[in-house]
């Protein structure tokens, strides 16, 4: 089956520091990468929409010089938490998907920790 | 927007069967998932159905879709302790995996034995 592969999957940084999250598509080009914050005993937020080689799409109340997402081909999206500050420390959670089946696919999260 | 309702939580005996409830408001909705997640990682997809149809059933899993009450469920049989964990119904629009989830708020199950 597809697998979406999501590194690093802890990460534990100083305040002020910037953070690069990858997800990547192992065994299939996704057109469409979402990325989204979860915090504890709640449910997922979508923070954005990423499509290969367009600038992604972000939902309402998300900062997007904050949180900086490039989608360079196919397979990879990164997220990059710049100058990450104790309230960024949430789990974060990539998906990847294709237009033409179902359904997406999800990678196994980041643990974020700022002190 | 797309709102989607989940009861908080749910204990059950093992070998008992567990519902888990949905309801949401975007009739346009045209996938509609159940996801598990245990503590500290990812979604893991345990099924979905077409808007189209009102039931589908996998191994211990059945799923209930009442389109015109916006009502989602999900059926584990035979419950096992390994089936403790948060579920999450979810729905998309369009019929492609590049359409954006809204997640309902997650049931936590709980199988005590």
């Amino acid at each position: 089956g597809a697998v979406v592969s999501q590194h690093p999957s802890w990460v534990i940084c100083k305040s002020g520091t910037s953070v690069k999250i990858e997800c990547r598509s192992l065994d299939f080009q996704a057109t469409t990468m979402f990325w989204y914050r979860q915090f504890p005993k709640q449910s997922l937020m979508l923070m954005a929409t990423s499509n290969e080689g367009s600038k992604a799409t972000y939902e309402q109340g998300v900062e997007k010089d904050k949180f900086l997402i490039n989608h360079a081909s196919l397979t990879l999206s990164t997220l990059t938490v710049t100058s990450a500050h104790p309230e960024d420390s949430s789990f974060y959670i990539c998906s990847a998907g294709r237009t033409v089946d179902q359904p997406q696919h999800f990678g196994d999260g980041t643990r974020l920790s700022i002190l | 927007g797309e709102d989607v309702e989940q009861s908080l939580f749910l204990s059950v005996r093992e070998g008992d069967s567990s519902v888990i409830n949905c309801t949401y408001t975007d009739s346009s909705s045209t996938y509609l998932y159940w996801y598990k997640q245990e503590p500290g990682a990812g979604l893991q997809l345990l099924t979905y159905i077409f808007s189209n149809m009102d039931m589908k059933q996998d191994q211990r899993l059945t799923v209930l879709l009442n389109k015109k009450d916006k009502h989602l469920s999900l059926r584990i049989a035979d419950t096992q302790t390994g089936d403790s964990a948060i579920y999450f119904c979810a729905e998309s629009q369009g019929t492609g995996g590049g359409n954006k989830l809204t997640f309902g708020t997650g049931t936590q199950l709980k199988v005590e034995l």
